[in-house]
């Protein structure tokens, strides 16, 4: 059972265009998330987290919405740059439940195109 | 450098023989954590510590496997009698729990082959 799916396994998108990826969750729980960038054989870097008692955050070109209505999160970059070219991965923590590991999609690959 | 450091980065080891992974964690962290992670899946969690206590461990921890962080700074994760199907890259992750969320920032990983 997977607690928190990211549907599309990769997404390509035109250099200077907004790159929206996409996050359902199924654990009413969950009360923190998190984006995490991956470049092969490199561990996760942190990029942008947000509680459940916002439903927006922004940091430079990275936004995160939550709808938690809807359980859906999802990461917008805008402008999108090549460097942004990695695996994005979804993660979410049940802190108020006392769960504090972090439970993980599978993550999108993002590809920008010149 | 302050960030998480995983020492070795690769190892390559036969099927049956021990192999032992080091973290350091930042250094103002109390808690630490180990997770797996295979091609195609995102990380998956097996324990983390508080300080020097382990208090949760995953069912995908097997026996085989023991996690120790003895004074509250390092840990070891040691797999004892590789299978082929310990073939992984192992994160070591730390983090300082706050009310406001639990930002947990990972190392560089430690890959592991079993030949």
């Amino acid at each position: 059972d997977q607690q928190v799916k990211q549907n599309s396994p990769s997404l390509s998108v035109q250099e200077g265009r907004i790159s929206i990826l996409n996050c359902d969750y199924t654990n009413s729980m969950f009360d923190y998330f998190l984006w995490y960038k991956k470049y092969p054989a490199e561990g996760p870097t942190f990029l942008i987290s947000i509680s459940s008692i916002k439903d927006k955050n922004e940091d430079g070109r990275f936004t995160v919405f939550l709808n938690k209505s809807a359980k859906h999160l999802s990461l917008h970059i805008v402008p999108s740059q090549p460097g942004d070219s990695a695996v994005y991965f979804c993660a979410a923590s049940a802190i108020r439940g006392g769960a504090d590991g972090l439970t993980f999609g599978k993550g999108t690959h993002l590809i920008i195109q010149p | 450098d302050t960030g998480v450091s995983q020492d070795p980065r690769h190892k390559i080891t036969k099927r049956g023989q021990n192999v032992t992974f080091r973290c350091d964690p930042i250094s103002e962290h109390n808690r630490l954590y180990w997770y797996r992670q295979t091609l195609g899946q995102g990380p998956e969690f097996l324990t983390y510590f508080q300080n020097e206590a382990q208090l949760e461990k995953s069912r995908l921890l097997s026996d085989r496997f023991s996690a120790e962080r003895p004074k509250g700074s390092f840990s070891t994760l040691e797999i004892q009698r590789t299978e082929q199907g310990d073939s992984a890259m192992y994160l070591c992750a730390s983090s300082l729990l706050r009310n406001s969320g639990n930002t947990i920032y990972f190392g560089e990983g430690s890959w592991l082959t079993v030949v």
